[in-house]
């Protein structure tokens, strides 16, 4: 069975500076990754997503993501975060695309 | 639409009542999906239709839950005899076929009082 942890339960942050979510999968087949923002009331929206290819993923709103399968994570990263991206993120999986296995969330508190 | 719109926005029931909550997929849409999103957790898979198939319904928590979508377009989760542990948001989802990344509406909150 697939499984999602996302380590961290809430990042708090200064504007402008960078940050890195993280998330570990476990699966025992190639699986797809993806990470969704959920801004409060509204649904969740995909910043990006891994099927092949180039580990190294870029999103919307300048996130990326770095598919690593030795280590079986898929860490999210900003550069320099604003106060829009305060949002709860969620890492999923999926075997088949059809079917997502989310994490817990993480929200990311940005700081003035 | 350009969107998949949910309805109710906000469901307050009486423990032991029936619900019925509405999702409306993207146009042209062919596969949708029902996720349950508890407070403070990730959200959920309950079931997935192709069309007006429903290809899998392994997530549904008891047979007090029940999802169609007969015309492979707008799609109902009924849920009867709410109970208290039923109360989260129930998001909805759907795609084109064979794409990966699904769009969300902004789902249903359902209170169980």
């Amino acid at each position: 069975a697939q499984s999602v942890t996302q380590l961290d339960s809430q990042v708090p942050v200064f504007e402008e500076a960078p940050v890195e979510l993280r998330c570990n999968y476990s699966s025992s087949v190639s699986v797809y990754l993806f990470w969704y923002v959920q801004y409060p009331n509204q649904g969740l929206q995909l910043l990006l997503k891994y099927l092949s290819g180039s580990t190294l993923v870029k999103g919307i709103n300048g996130f990326e993501a770095e598919f690593n399968k030795s280590q079986t994570s898929f860490h999210l990263r900003k550069p320099s975060v604003h106060i829009s991206d305060t949002a709860e993120y969620f890492c999923a999986v999926s075997e088949n695309g059809n079917k997502l296995v989310f994490g817990a969330g993480t929200i990311l508190r940005v700081k003035s | 639409g350009a969107g998949v719109s949910q309805s109710p926005r906000y469901k307050v029931a009486k423990r032991g009542q029936d619900v019925a909550l509405r999702c409306d997929p993207i146009s042209g849409h062919v596969s949708l999906f029902w996720y349950q999103q508890a407070l403070g957790q990730g959200p959920e898979f309950l079931t997935y239709f192709q069309n007006e198939a429903q290809l899998d319904k392994s997530g549904l928590p008891s047979d007090r839950f029940f999802a169609e979508r007969p015309e492979g377009s707008v799609s109902t989760l009924k849920i009867q005899r709410t109970q208290q542990e039923d109360s989260a948001v129930y998001l909805c989802a759907s795609s084109l076929l064979g794409t990966f990344g699904y769009t969300f509406g902004s789902g249903t909150r359902l209170t169980v009082v």
